[in-house]
C-alpha cells in the first residue's frame, strides 16, 4: 500500500497569500496518478487536480499542481476567502487507492 | 446532472451489519466508462477507500476491509449497495458513494455522504 504523507498539517495564511502544500508518497506513484481534493465542513471532497497537474472542470487557475514520482505539490497562488478548507492528496495508480491525512489551510 | 444519493440506517449496533444503498440519477450505472464505489471518513479524520465495483458485478476491495465488505449492484434500479459486517465503533463514519473513471480509476464524482454511527 502506498502511504501518502502531507505537510504541513496546518497552514495559517492571510487572503491574497500563496499556499504551498506538499504530498510525499512512500513509493513512486504510477503514471503520476495523483489527485488533490478540497473539502469544506459538512461537504464531500471536490476534485481540484488530477494527473498531478491537470485542473478539473471549473477549477480556477489559481490552483496548480506539480510533481512526479514520490513528491507532489499543490499551489494556490493567491488565497481567496473560499479557499480556506482541508486539502487531501490521493493516489490512484496502485490499489488500494489511498489518501493523505490532509492539510488544513486556515485564516491567519 | 449526475447525482449520487446514499441511503440507509444512521445507527447500527455493534457486531451487526451496516447496509447502505447508493442511487444513481442523471446517468446509468451500466455505463462502460465508470466504476462505482464507497469511501468513508470517520469524524474529524481522513478518507479511506472501502471498495468499488463495475456494472458487470466485478468487485475490488481494500485488503484492510475485504473480509467484512460486500458491494453489489442492481442495474434495474440503477443502484449499488455496501454491506459491512461485524461493525465496531471504529466503523463510525460518513460514508460516501463515488464514481471512478474506468480507464484510470480517477474519483471524479462524490455523493453528499451519510453518517453512520455504531452504538454499543
Amino acid at each position: 500500500e502506498i502511504v501518502l504523507t502531507q505537510s504541513p498539517g496546518t497552514l495559517s495564511l492571510s487572503p491574497g497569500e500563496r499556499a504551498t502544500l506538499s504530498c510525499r508518497a512512500s513509493q513512486s506513484v504510477s503514471s503520476s496518478y495523483l489527485a488533490w481534493y478540497q473539502q469544506k465542513p459538512g461537504q464531500a471532497p471536490r476534485l481540484l487536480i488530477y494527473g498531478a497537474s491537470s485542473r478539473a472542470t471549473g477549477i480556477p487557475d489559481r490552483f496548480s499542481g506539480s510533481g512526479s514520482g514520490t513528491d507532489f505539490t499543490l499551489t494556490i497562488s493567491r488565497l481567496e476567502p473560499e479557499d480556506f478548507a482541508v486539502y487531501y492528496c490521493q493516489q490512484y495508480g496502485n490499489s488500494p487507492w489511498t489518501f493523505g491525512q490532509g492539510t488544513k489551510v486556515e485564516i491567519k | 446532472q449526475l447525482q449520487l444519493q446514499e441511503s440507509g440506517p444512521g445507527l447500527v449496533k455493534a457486531s451487526e451489519t451496516l447496509s447502505l444503498t447508493c442511487t444513481v440519477s442523471g446517468g446509468s450505472i451500466s455505463s462502460t466508462s465508470y466504476y462505482w464505489g464507497w469511501i468513508r471518513q470517520p469524524p474529524g479524520e481522513g478518507l479511506q477507500w472501502i471498495g468499488s465495483m463495475y456494472y458487470t458485478g466485478s468487485t475490488y476491495y481494500n485488503p484492510s476491509l475485504k473480509s467484512r465488505v460486500t458491494i453489489s449492484v442492481d442495474t434495474s434500479k440503477n443502484q449499488f449497495s455496501l454491506k459491512l459486517s461485524s461493525v465496531t465503533a471504529a466503523d463510525t463514519a460518513v460514508y460516501y458513494c463515488v464514481r471512478h473513471r474506468y480507464f484510470d480509476w480517477l474519483l471524479n464524482y462524490w455523493g453528499q455522504g451519510t453518517l453512520v454511527t455504531v452504538s454499543s
